[in-house]
């Protein structure tokens, strides 16, 4: 079985510009949740959903957005690339959106 | 103040070395606790979870204290392959969010 699968792995994008990424989860899983890691920092949480609602959202600002499609990937958009966006960008899956998280490879991007 | 603090070390054992690390948190309404491991640029896997009577998992053991906030986690015979990040990880009740500490790096030396 295919576990959580993001894409793309790693991504370079320009300050001011625009970001997809996105996120399978494990087959049978209707959460999924976002994260954040810069380098030396643990995870930070951006956004969990369930079901296609929108479950939680961290502190972060109104540039960062996300959706969950019928299937239950999900994409997790950010505008207007800030340097301070490079990182890590992970995605977790579960079955309930509770507890049993499995987390992607993750997308590496770099703002420049 | 951290939700989650942890001592980012690293902490430099030789083989076969017992090593402790611990944990503290602030929000006395988390409900689940868990220590996750993350190797170099590679995503976090679950460890173990932690729970108030204390449980054991072959050379790992992790204990809870909810009356200090404090989790803590204690790795015995140390080997090469334990090198990595360890993440204290603290879920408060109903919201399927997962708060992180910095990380601990444990480095196992031959």
């Amino acid at each position: 079985d295919a576990g959580v699968t993001q894409s793309p792995t790693h991504l370079i994008k320009t300050r001011g510009q625009h970001v997809t990424l996105r996120c399978s989860p494990i087959s049978g899983h209707k959460s999924v949740s976002w994260y954040q890691q810069v380098l030396g920092q643990g995870p930070q949480f951006i956004f969990q959903y369930y079901e296609k609602e929108e479950r939680g959202r961290g502190n972060f600002p109104d540039r960062f957005s996300a959706r969950q499609f019928p299937n239950y990937s999900s994409e997790l958009n950010v505008n207007a690339l800030l340097l301070g966006d490079s990182a890590l960008y992970l995605c977790a899956s579960s079955l309930a959106g509770d507890y049993g998280y499995t987390f992607g490879s993750g997308t590496r991007l770099t703002v420049v | 103040r951290k939700e989650v603090e942890q001592d980012p070390g690293p902490f430099n054992v030789p083989e076969g070395a017992t090593v402790a690390f611990n944990c503290t948190y602030s929000n006395s309404a988390s409900q689940s606790f868990f220590w996750y491991r993350q190797d170099c640029r590679k995503e976090p896997k679950l460890l173990m979870s932690v729970y108030s009577s204390g449980n054991e998992d072959g050379r790992f053991t992790a204990q809870l204290n909810r009356a200090s906030q404090y989790i803590s986690l204690l790795i015995r015979d140390s080997k090469l392959s334990d090198s990595a990040t360890y993440l204290c990880v603290v879920s408060p009740s109903n919201t399927g969010k997962l708060i992180f500490g910095q990380g601990t790096t444990l480095q196992v030396k031959p």
